[in-house]
C-alpha cells in the first residue's frame, strides 16, 4: 500500500508570490490535516480536511488555505508569501474514527527569498 | 487545553547505552499519546501510540513507552541504542478535533 505522497519536495519561491503544495493519502484515508514545521515554532497544525470540508482549523492567518478534492487528495495553498513561511509543510492521512494514528508524508521544504 | 512538554532539545548517548526520552501531559480527559521519529528530510514516522489498553506500549525499532497517569508521563525508552537511532523524536497528544499537539522534540545524538 502506497503513503502519503507530497508534491513537490522542495519549493523556492519569491516574497509576495502564491504556492500551492499537493498531498495524496493513502488509500482510503478520508481524514488530512496539514501541518508546518518549523525551527522556532515547530510543528503547528494548519487544518484538517475530510470529505471535502474543511473540519477544523489551526491559529494561521486566512492566507494559507486548502481544500480537499473528491478522491481525498489535498492541496493547500499560501498567498502573497513571506520569508517567515519558510517551512516544512507535512501532510497527514488517517482512517475514518476516533484516535487513529496519523501517517505523515515527507513533506515539502519551502523557502521563501 | 491539552499540551505535552518535552524537556531538553538535544540528547546525547553511547552506543549500546539506555535512551530515555521524557514526556509529560496535561490533560483533563484521558489523553491519546505518540511518539513519533523523523529522520533528516524526512516525513514523521510513528514509533508507538497509547490508547488506553495497556499502559506499558511497545513499538518498532525496540523502542518502548509506560503510560503513568500519577506522573501524567510517558517516557520513551531503548535499551540499548543503536546508531541508526539518531533522528528527532516528538512526543504528541491527539486533541478531540483530531489535531495533534506535539512537543519540541528531542534531537538525539548517537556516539560511538
Amino acid at each position: 500500500k502506497a503513503g502519503v505522497t507530497q508534491t513537490p519536495r522542495y519549493l523556492i519561491k519569491t516574497r509576495g508570490q502564491q504556492v500551492t503544495l499537493s498531498c495524496s493519502p493513502i488509500s482510503g484515508h478520508r481524514s488530512v490535516s496539514w501541518y508546518q514545521q518549523t525551527p522556532g515554532q515547530g510543528l503547528q497544525f494548519l487544518f484538517e480536511y475530510f470529505s471535502e470540508t474543511q473540519r477544523n482549523k489551526g491559529n494561521f492567518p486566512g492566507r494559507f488555505s486548502g481544500r480537499q478534492f473528491s478522491n481525498s487528495r489535498s492541496e493547500m495553498n499560501v498567498s502573497t508569501l513571506e520569508l517567515g513561511d519558510s517551512a516544512l509543510y507535512l501532510c497527514a492521512s488517517r482512517t475514518d474514527g476516533a484516535h487513529t494514528e496519523a501517517f505523515f508524508g515527507q513533506g515539502t521544504r519551502l523557502t521563501v527569498v | 487545553a491539552q499540551s505535552v512538554t518535552q524537556l531538553g532539545s538535544h540528547v546525547s548517548v553511547s552506543e549500546g547505552a539506555l535512551v530515555l526520552l521524557r514526556c509529560n501531559y496535561s490533560s483533563s480527559v484521558p489523553p491519546y499519546l505518540f511518539w513519533y521519529v523523523q529522520y533528516p528530510n524526512q516525513g514523521l514516522q510513528l514509533l508507538l501510540k497509547y490508547t488506553s489498553a495497556a499502559t506499558l506500549v511497545k513499538g518498532i525499532n525496540g523502542f518502548e513507552a509506560e503510560f503513568k497517569k500519577s506522573e501524567t508521563s510517558f517516557h520513551l525508552t531503548k535499551p540499548s541504542a543503536h546508531m541508526s537511532d539518531a533522528a528527532e523524536y516528538f512526543c504528541a497528544v491527539l486533541h478531540g478535533n483530531n489535531r495533534l499537539a506535539f512537543g519540541k522534540g528531542n534531537q538525539v545524538v548517537v556516539i560511538p
